[in-house]
């Protein structure tokens, strides 16, 4: 049982360029979250999928895109990356949704992104 | 705006010491309250949560939390601090399917 699980952990960009981050989930939750974390900042949501099939926006999602490919996975793509982005993303999902405000998420490790 | 203010970014204590970590937020009416920590290396992970009845909530490792809805307060507690406490703590704050984070307090244990 992995939990949640993101790939790559690290990833260095060059300004323009495009990158998909990936998640993956074993626990058959039904929501799944995108954050950023800046230094001296808690998380942000920049995108979360309610269920399969649906998803919105956070507080921050300009330049950025979403997949919900599967009840297992969820995307965040970059399409043209900026330095304003150069944040540690984090994935997360959980059984019941935002709608259900007591829902605990569970998170992945992390990615470290570097745009240039 | 919605807000969560956590009061301390670093704390330093020796083990042994008391802890309380404050929280503070501005949502009006029902809100559901959570710690997350992030141990070194690990995955952000649930400490406890507060979403109805009994305002003080026991959590995971010794750690407890009293909801104040009259000072908008969820404060971490714990009476005696280890070393493997050393972590990030977040206060987190979800009502109307917003999720807002506290900045996070960086809490490091002298042995």
């Amino acid at each position: 049982n992995a939990g949640v699980t993101q790939t790559p952990k690290f990833q260095v960009l060059k300004t323009g360029q495009s990158m998909t981050l990936q998640c993956a989930q074993d626990m058959n939750h039904n929501s799944m979250y995108w954050y950023r974390q800046d230094p001296g900042m808690g998380l942000r949501l920049i995108y979360y999928s309610a269920s399969e099939g649906t998803t919105d926006k956070g507080e921050v999602p300009n330049g950025y895109n979403v997949s919900r490919l599967n009840k297992r996975e969820f995307s965040l793509r970059l399409e043209s990356a900026a330095p304003s982005q150069t944040s540690v993303y984090f994935c997360a999902s959980s059984e019941l949704g935002l709608a259900r405000g007591w829902d605990t998420q569970y998170f992945g490790p992390g990615t470290r992104l570097t745009v240039l | 705006a919605q807000s969560v203010s956590q009061h301390n970014h670093h704390v330093i204590l020796s083990e042994a010491a008391s802890l309380e970590l404050g929280c503070n937020y501005s949502y009006g009416g029902t809100v559901n309250l959570f710690w997350y920590v992030q141990y070194p290396g690990q995955h952000l992970q649930l400490l406890l949560k507060y979403f109805s009845g009994d305002p003080l909530v026991k959590g995971i490792k010794g750690f407890e939390a009293e909801f104040i809805k009259s000072k908008f307060s969820f404060n971490l507690r714990k009476p005696s601090v280890q070393w493997s406490d050393t972590a990030e703590y977040f206060c987190v704050a979800n009502r109307d399917d917003k999720i807002i984070f506290g900045k996070g307090t960086r809490l490091h244990i002298l042995p």
